[in-house]
């Protein structure tokens, strides 16, 4: 079946430790997003790429970093610098510039910094 | 930066009761989408809008794409319990097509 994957479901992390959170679809989807949602708040978008190799910051990009070395993996690391880490983390992808840019978004990873 | 303005932030109705909220932002969008997450999992896409004026049902719902592109309003009719969860909306931008979201509205039903 198709469609986009996060792993994994939950995750801690100790307070200083960088983090990588994965995220990969098969939907042939050319553009990806990360977001942060808090509890009881909308998603804030944290990177997006629109194409490999290529991917710009969103509005709560510090503390974060992104690759995008295949179409089909976005994965997103938390850095020690991000002060709050703690959250529920969401990956989408889409098809960007077409008549159909719906965005599907994954299961979602729960990160807790203990 | 960009921003979406949800409303209602919650809402508390009895089943049957016809819901309504809406999505404004001072900058135009080019495509709108409505999603509903429930706990602890990822929003599923509801209802896509791409045009001004545009109106569009998938069952109980209905969405429109203001004609200004600066809004969009989803309605649900005749609620029912499995209704309760956070909609979203979500704006997709002219430019580089970075997609916004909207607070949340947290719906309730009580049956």
């Amino acid at each position: 079946d198709g469609g986009i994957t996060q792993s994994p479901k939950y995750l801690f992390r100790k307070e200083g430790q960088n983090v990588t959170l994965s995220c990969e679809q098969n939907l042939n989807h050319d553009a990806m997003y990360w977001y942060r949602q808090d509890p009881g708040q909308g998603l804030r978008l944290i990177y997006y790429s629109q194409i490999v190799n290529d991917f710009q910051k969103g509005d709560i990009a510090e503390g974060y970093s992104v690759s995008r070395e295949k179409k089909e993996s976005f994965p997103l690391t938390v850095t020690s610098a991000q002060k709050n880490p703690t959250a529920f983390y969401l990956c989408a992808s889409s098809y960007p510039g077409t008549a159909s840019v719906e965005a599907f978004f994954g299961q979602g990873t729960r990160l807790t910094v203990v | 930066g960009q921003q979406l303005n949800q409303s209602p932030q919650s809402m508390f109705i009895q089943e049957g009761e016809d819901v309504s909220m809406n999505c404004t932002s001072s900058s135009i969008f080019n495509t709108w989408l409505w999603y509903k997450q429930d706990p602890g999992e990822g929003p599923v896409l509801l209802i896509a809008l791409y045009k001004a004026g545009e109106l569009t049902s998938n069952g109980r719902l209905t969405a429109q794409f203001g004609i200004t592109r600066k809004d969009s309003f989803l309605n649900i009719s005749a609620s029912i319990p499995s209704d309760v969860g956070i909609y979203f909306c979500a704006g997709l931008t002219n430019q580089g097509g970075k997609l916004i979201f909207g607070q949340g509205t947290e719906l309730s039903v009580k049956p």
